[in-house]
């Protein structure tokens, strides 16, 4: 199985400064059709997740352009530029490429320092 | 606009088995390829198992085999996930996705008690 490790898992971010999470894999992430099917997904307390950023680096509509994602093979980085209230959640990395299972990080929750 | 709307919360005893259900609007359930994902109360995510149309089948992480069944009703647009000899342990959050749509879109979530 995949392994997805996040760091860190806690962020402590004040308001108006970047903040940045990883996720490294235990395998490249490269498919045989040539996609990286590693998402992002944010999930506040109480909700369902949301999905943030699809196949690396596609941001999903509606999200802010303050997200963004990078990375290839087994390194991803999500950033947001300027962390705002609103963005107090848990942030997961997911991949897809090579399931059974699908396999997510352990999660990172940022808060507001 | 795609919609899935999950059944509501569940208490079950140890032993009994549960069955939540995941309604699609918007789309055809054939084409949104349902997963489920489970959340245990303050912990991460976790893959159960769902449709693979590259093959037809539906599969199963490993550790739940045996003991989850993943069903679709087509002419409702229903998708099912029953989940048998409940333990305490299985107390959670159980969400659907889309895996066709690159887990785009998620149900909001049922919650499964399980206590004696």
């Amino acid at each position: 199985d995949v392994v997805l490790t996040q760091f860190p898992l806690s962020l402590p971010v004040t308001l108006g400064q970047p903040a940045s999470i990883s996720c490294r894999s235990s395998q490249s992430l490269v498919h045989s059709d040539g996609n990286t099917y590693l998402n992002w997904f944010q999930q506040r307390p109480g909700q369902s997740p949301r999905r943030l950023i699809y196949q690396v680096s596609n941001r999903d509509s509606g999200v802010p352009d303050r997200f963004s994602g990078s990375g290839s093979g087994t390194d991803f980085t999500l950033k947001i530029s300027r962390v705002e209230a609103e963005d107090v959640a848990t942030y997961y990395c997911m991949q897809g490429t090579h399931w059974p299972p699908i396999t997510f990080g352990q999660g990172t929750k940022l808060e507001i320092k | 606009q795609v919609q899935l709307v999950q059944s509501g919360a569940e208490v079950k005893k140890p032993g009994a088995s549960v069955k939540v259900s995941c309604k699609v609007s918007g789309y055809t359930l054939t084409k949104l390829s349902i997963h489920w994902v489970r959340q245990v109360p303050a912990k991460g995510l976790e893959w159960m198992g769902g449709f693979d149309p590259d093959n037809g089948e539906t599969v199963y992480a490993q550790k739940f085999q045996g003991r989850v069944t993943v069903t679709e009703d087509t002419s409702t647009d229903t998708a099912y996930m029953a989940l048998g000899s409940l333990r305490s342990e299985d107390t959670a959050v159980y969400y659907c996705t889309s895996a066709a749509a690159g887990f785009e879109y998620w149900g909001q979530g049922t919650l499964v008690t399980v206590s004696s």
